[in-house]
C-alpha cells in the first residue's frame, strides 16, 4: 500500500492569506485527489489532481480558490487562497492505483 | 451523487455482529469501504468491483449487488478495535470515489 505524507500537519492562518499543502507519495500512482472533511462529517472531493494538466474540480470548488499542482506521479500541492473562517477544515490528500489511500490530513484553522 | 449509508450509528457489545448498508442511485463500477478513528485518516478496508463479488478478511466481509446498486459490510464477533466511523465510497466509472455520510460504530466491552 502507498504511504502518503502531508505538510503541514496543521496550521492556524489569518483571514485573507493563502496556505499551500504538500502531498508526497512513496511510490508512483496513477491518480491523486484532494478531499475536505469537517469534523464529524463525510469526505468531500475537491478535485482530481492530473499529472501534466489542469486539475478537474468538483461542483462548488474553483481553481482560483483551490489551485492544484501535480508536477509528477508522486507529488501534489493544494493551495487554499484568500482564506476565510469557512475554509477551516481538514484537508486530505489521497492516492490511488487499484486501492485508494489517504494521507494523515492537514488541519487548517482560519481566524 | 452521494451514496446513502444506514444505519447512522450502531452501539454493540463486544462479540456481537453488525451490518452496515450502502446504496446508490447511480450505476456502480466499484464500492470502497473505509474505517476512520477519531483524529486519524480513513483506513482502507476493501474494494468490491462490479461482478457481485463478496470479499472478506478476518471477521470483516462485504458484498456488492451491482443490480441493486447496493453493498453491505459485515462485522462478525466485533472487537473493541472495530470502533470508529465506517464510510462507503462509490465509483461510477469516472475514477472518482464519492463517500457516504458514514456509520458510527461503538463497541462496548
Amino acid at each position: 500500500s502507498a504511504v502518503i505524507s502531508q505538510k503541514p500537519s496543521r496550521d492556524i492562518c489569518q483571514r485573507g492569506t493563502s496556505l499551500t499543502i504538500q502531498c508526497q507519495v512513496d511510490s508512483q500512482v496513477t491518480m491523486m485527489f484532494w478531499y475536505r472533511q469537517q469534523p464529524g462529517q463525510s469526505l468531500t472531493l475537491i478535485a482530481t489532481a492530473n499529472q501534466g494538466s489542469e486539475a478537474t474540480y468538483e461542483s462548488g470548488f474553483v481553481i482560483d480558490k483551490f489551485p492544484i499542482s501535480r508536477p509528477n506521479l508522486t507529488f501534489s500541492t493544494l493551495t487554499v487562497s484568500n482564506m476565510s473562517p469557512e475554509d477551516s477544515s481538514i484537508y486530505l490528500c489521497s492516492a490511488r492505483d487499484n486501492e485508494q489511500f489517504f494521507g494523515p490530513g492537514t488541519r487548517l484553522t482560519v481566524l | 451523487q452521494q451514496p446513502v449509508q444506514s444505519p447512522q450509528a450502531v452501539i454493540l457489545r463486544e462479540g456481537e455482529d453488525a451490518v452496515i448498508n450502502c446504496s446508490s442511485s447511480k450505476a456502480l463500477y466499484s464500492v470502497h469501504w473505509y474505517r476512520q478513528k477519531h483524529g486519524e485518516a480513513p483506513v482502507f478496508l476493501m474494494i468490491l468491483l462490479k461482478g457481485g463479488e463478496q470479499k472478506g478478511h478476518d471477521k470483516i466481509s462485504a458484498s456488492f449487488n451491482e443490480k441493486k446498486q447496493q453493498s453491505s459490510l459485515y462485522l462478525t464477533a466485533s472487537q473493541l478495535s472495530y470502533s470508529g466511523t465506517y464510510f462507503c465510497g462509490t465509483e461510477s466509472g469516472d475514477d472518482k470515489i464519492i463517500f457516504g455520510k458514514g456509520t458510527r460504530l461503538h463497541i462496548l466491552p
